[in-house]
């Protein structure tokens, strides 16, 4: 499987945007990079996840380098509910729905 | 609330024993996944069901066994118990017509293992 790495914990304050970062350097031409983001005491939730194109949706958006081995979650106003762990995850499309889940980012929001 | 329903909340046990884990999908989702969770050893794929059928299998110990039965529901039971299998055990499920890829996870049922 194709691996992900992202810094073990990230720090910003509220309201400012907040850039997390995933290098993927194996990535394959069938991988989709999804992100999930675990609040405390919850199960994960889908954030957002694209291929090759930038992506926006209602609660990030996600830019992909040009050679897809890198990824920028991008949080635009960091409110103290985006205090979670968040998962950079390459899906293989040939493998079904089935994910793989690295270490994560910690992201602490202060006020 | 993702949808996903597990039961128990909170279990307490003790070694060499065995538990059930239940989870309920969100209503018209065909897959379910179960997880887990501990301290070392982060998010953990286990096993996959589809409409009843073993999908893909994971990290599972041969102690664990599953089954997703006729109205979807799905159950883990975890025997022979250890110190170990202590974790946060998530089922999540998903539709073949929703987002490739996004998966609803429940709460999760908390083992600790005495």
């Amino acid at each position: 499987d194709a691996k992900t790495t992202q810094p073990n914990s990230m720090e910003s304050n509220e309201e400012e945007p907040v850039h997390l970062p995933c290098n993927h350097s194996t990535i394959s031409g069938t991988d989709y990079i999804h992100w999930y983001r675990q609040l405390p005491s919850q199960g994960p939730e889908y954030v957002i996840h694209g291929l090759t194109s930038n992506v926006n949706n209602r609660m990030a958006s996600l830019a992909i380098a040009e050679d897809r081995k890198s990824s920028t979650l991008i949080l635009h106003r960091a409110t103290l509910r985006d205090a979670a762990v968040y998962y950079c995850i390459l899906r293989d499309n040939n493998a079904g729905n089935m994910l793989t889940f690295g270490g994560g980012t910690r992201l602490m929001v202060k006020p | 609330d993702s949808g996903v329903t597990q039961t128990p909340k909170h279990l307490i046990t003790a070694t060499g024993q065995r538990v059930t884990l239940r989870c309920s999908p969100r209503s018209g989702d065909l897959s379910v996944y179960w997880y887990q969770q501990s301290l070392d050893q982060g998010l953990q794929f286990l096993i996959q069901y589809y409409n009843g059928e073993e999908r893909a299998k994971g990290n599972i110990l041969e102690r664990f066994s599953a089954q997703q039965f006729p109205d979807l529901h799905s159950e883990l039971n975890l025997s022979s118990l250890e110190l170990g299998d202590s974790a946060l055990y998530f089922c999540a499920s998903s539709v073949p017509s929703g987002i490739p890829g996004e998966l609803f996870f429940g709460e999760g049922s908390r083992l600790t293992v005495l």
